[in-house]
């Protein structure tokens, strides 16, 4: 079974540039995660979506972040302006919908976001 | 001891030796726990995962313990490996109703030869 897909793995930028990720989670799961994490610590949710529609987003700065999964299947996140405090790793995870309860989420590689 | 910043917990052993890792969770209502290790450059992998009914579950290798009463999980790992050095995090499901974690500081584990 392929795992979670990120692109790019890396990327540089200047702080008020915009930048853009993609994820594609595995095969079937309803559900996709993006997480931001900086350096030594653990991964913080951004925002989660069940199919297409957003269930929280509660920790998205929604005044430079957006994210969107058209179709229920791909995602992207971007960041614009971009500032300094954002140079993290931005994990991409995805886990099946079950009838109820929590299961474990499959990680993507993440991409490196270094901003100058 | 608690992580700032950078400075993680690290857990220095030898390898063959048995290693214990601890996690303090925040929410007496959490119902799910899990177990994550995270290499370097990688995304954080499945290790082990509990439910709020149990107190204890064994995997190949790995045991996770859940204590309700003070709020820890700790995750054992037996005859530890080099390839077991990585960061470590335990993460819990806080009954949202969806599958959404809380991520752990994360402790680095070190296995010499």
């Amino acid at each position: 079974e392929a795992g979670v897909a990120q692109s790019p793995r890396y990327k540089i930028i200047e702080k008020r540039q915009s930048v853009a990720f993609w994820c594609n989670p595995i095969s079937g799961h309803a559900t996709l995660y993006w997480y931001q994490q900086i350096l030594g610590q653990g991964p913080k949710l951004l925002i989660q979506f069940q199919n297409n529609g957003v269930v929280d987003d509660s920790q998205l700065p929604k005044d430079r972040f957006s994210a969107e999964r058209l179709k229920g299947v791909d995602s992207t996140l971007k960041i614009q302006p971009a500032k300094l405090e954002d140079s993290a790793v931005y994990l991409c995870a995805s886990s099946p919908l079950r009838r109820q309860g929590a299961y474990e989420q499959y990680f993507g590689p993440g991409t490196r976001l270094t901003v100058t | 001891g608690e992580s700032v910043g950078l400075h993680l917990p690290t857990l220095s052993v030898q390898e063959g030796d048995n290693s214990i890792i601890n996690c303090a969770y925040s929410n007496s209502a959490s119902d799910y726990f899990i177990w994550y290790k995270q290499e370097s450059g990688k995304g954080p992998q499945f290790i082990i995962d509990i439910r709020s009914n149990m107190d204890k579950r064994q995997g190949q290798r790995v045991t996770v313990l859940l204590n309700k009463t003070v709020k820890h999980l700790s995750l054992q790992i037996a005859a530890t490996q080099p390839g077991d050095s990585a960061v470590y995090f335990c993460a819990e499901n806080m009954n949202s109703g969806y599958s959404t974690l809380t991520f752990g500081k994360g402790t680095m584990l070190l296995v010499s030869p």
